[in-house]
């Protein structure tokens, strides 16, 4: 049974960093796409970024370009998603998400999502 | 980057009414295209992926259709359990900015 766990909540300052956490077990990791998808508050999925581990090659969405860094450490199986220079409108809920097959960039399989909060 | 837009933004429907959710790609995607299902408090479910493939374990009043640039998403009768935020997106890019869908 696959299982992403992220890692729990985050209150940040603005202008500060963030790195949320997304381990995997229950199948093979590197050969998956893991992607990371955000939730403001009453608002739809905005998607980010995605990376494949065993290719170690990351993309991000235009609007993300420059301030989030996608990571993958696959000794531990466990994917990291950093964003820079927070600002309050990066309120939201973090979900990480694997494909559901090899290569796959159809997102079967979802974390439990980890709230960031940004405020002073 | 490919821009989603879906329609309606929100509707409301009767148990038992055919229910039609469009999703529309500023360029083609030829059959690149999933659609998820959202209920409060929950994360996303993957319902349909390659744009009419249904997911294992989804009921089969759900179904997809399209290819290139327009794209549907059916629910044949709308049971009170579908009571959610639909949303399409590029495979692994953009999604659609979601259709709420509640019973009348």
């Amino acid at each position: 049974q696959v299982q992403l766990v992220q890692s729990g909540t985050e209150v940040k300052k603005p202008g500060s960093s963030v790195k949320v956490s997304c381990k995997a077990s229950g199948g093979t990791f590197s050969s998956y796409t893991v992607g990371w998808v955000r939730q403001a508050p009453g608002q739809g999925l905005e998607w980010m970024g995605r990376i494949i581990p065993i290719l170690r090659i990351a993309s991000y969405a235009q609007k993300f370009q420059g301030r989030v860094t996608i990571t993958a450490d696959k000794s531990t199986s466990t994917v990291y998603m950093e964003l820079s220079s927070l600002r309050s409108e990066d309120t939201a809920v973090y979900y990480c998400a694997r494909g559901f097959y090899e290569s796959s960039g159809y997102y079967g399989y979802w974390g439990q999502g980890t709230l960031v909060t940004v405020s002073s | 980057d490919i821009q989603m837009t879906q329609s309606p933004s929100s509707l409301s429907a009767s148990v038992g009414d055919r229910v039609t959710i469009t999703c529309r790609a500023s360029q083609g995607i030829s059959n690149y295209l999933a659609w998820y299902q959202q209920k409060p408090g929950k994360v996303p479910r993957l319902l349909i992926y390659a744009a009419s493939t249904l997911q294992s374990g989804i009921p089969s009043r759900f179904s997809g259709s399209g290819s290139g640039t327009d794209f549907t998403l059916t629910i044949s009768s709308l049971q009170p359990e579908d009571v959610a935020t639909y949303y399409c997106q590029e495979f692994n890019s953009a999604f659609g900015p979601g259709t709420k869908v509640d019973i009348k």
